[in-house]
């Protein structure tokens, strides 16, 4: 069974502060994909990492992909309110299609 | 380009009860997949079916079960309700046919077992 990791499980900050939230698991995936999930809703993808040492920005959030493509990373830069939310990662094993979910990282950033 | 739809958001049943929840996928989509989430387990994957087939299926007991029709809408169900039942029942979609695709979640059928 694979396992993925997420740490912290809380994150509380304050805005205008960094932070960078960790995936971790001892399976090489295929991919792996970030959601945000916000209370009252359902995960919205945010990126899909493909490529092992792969580095993708989106505004001020930059996602790594480990070289073994068994880890990741998700960085924040000067974090905002609307960046609240629930930061879920998920491996994808191409072989059957199937994802695994990490358990997530709750973040708060307070104003 | 409407989303993911799951009927009921609320549903509110009893030790012993059966259930059903509901799934219409984006248009077009062929594979819905249904996940649990509870906030000791967080999400944790039930089953996938694509092309009304079973693709993938989740660690759960055979209490749990779905199905896929024609035009894609899925069905839970989870029959002789226990206590620990109780969770947000997620469904996603996507076209199914690379495995990199994006999950489109749907918003969620909250069940509470009294």
């Amino acid at each position: 069974t694979q396992l993925l990791e997420q740490s912290p499980q809380f994150l509380s900050i304050q805005e205008g502060e960094n932070l960078t939230v960790y995936c971790n698991s001892s399976s090489v995936f295929s991919s792996l994909q970030w959601y945000r999930q916000e209370p009252g809703e359902g995960p919205v993808l945010l990126v899909t990492v493909v490529t092992g040492g792969e580095v993708k920005k989106l505004k001020r959030l930059t996602f790594q992909f480990g070289d073994a493509r068994k880890d990741s990373s998700l960085h924040i830069t000067a974090a905002q309110p609307g960046d609240t939310g629930l930061y879920l990662c998920a491996g994808i094993d191409a072989s059957n299609y199937k994802l695994t979910f990490g358990k997530g990282t709750l973040l708060t950033v307070n104003p | 380009k409407a989303g993911v739809t799951q009927t009921p958001r609320y549903l509110i049943k009893t030790r012993g009860q059966q259930v059903t929840l509901s799934c219409s996928p984006i248009s077009g989509h062929r594979s819905v997949s249904w996940y649990q989430q509870t906030p000791g387990q967080g999400l944790q994957f039930l089953f996938e079916y694509f092309s009304e087939t079973q693709r993938n299926k989740g660690n759960f007991p055979g209490r749990f079960s779905g199905r896929q029709f024609s035009n894609s809408r899925s069905e839970m169900n989870v029959s002789t309700l226990e206590l620990g039942d109780s969770a947000l029942y997620l469904c996603a979609s996507s076209p199914g046919d690379s495995y990199n695709q994006p999950q489109h979640f749907g918003d969620g059928t909250r069940l509470s077992i009294l």
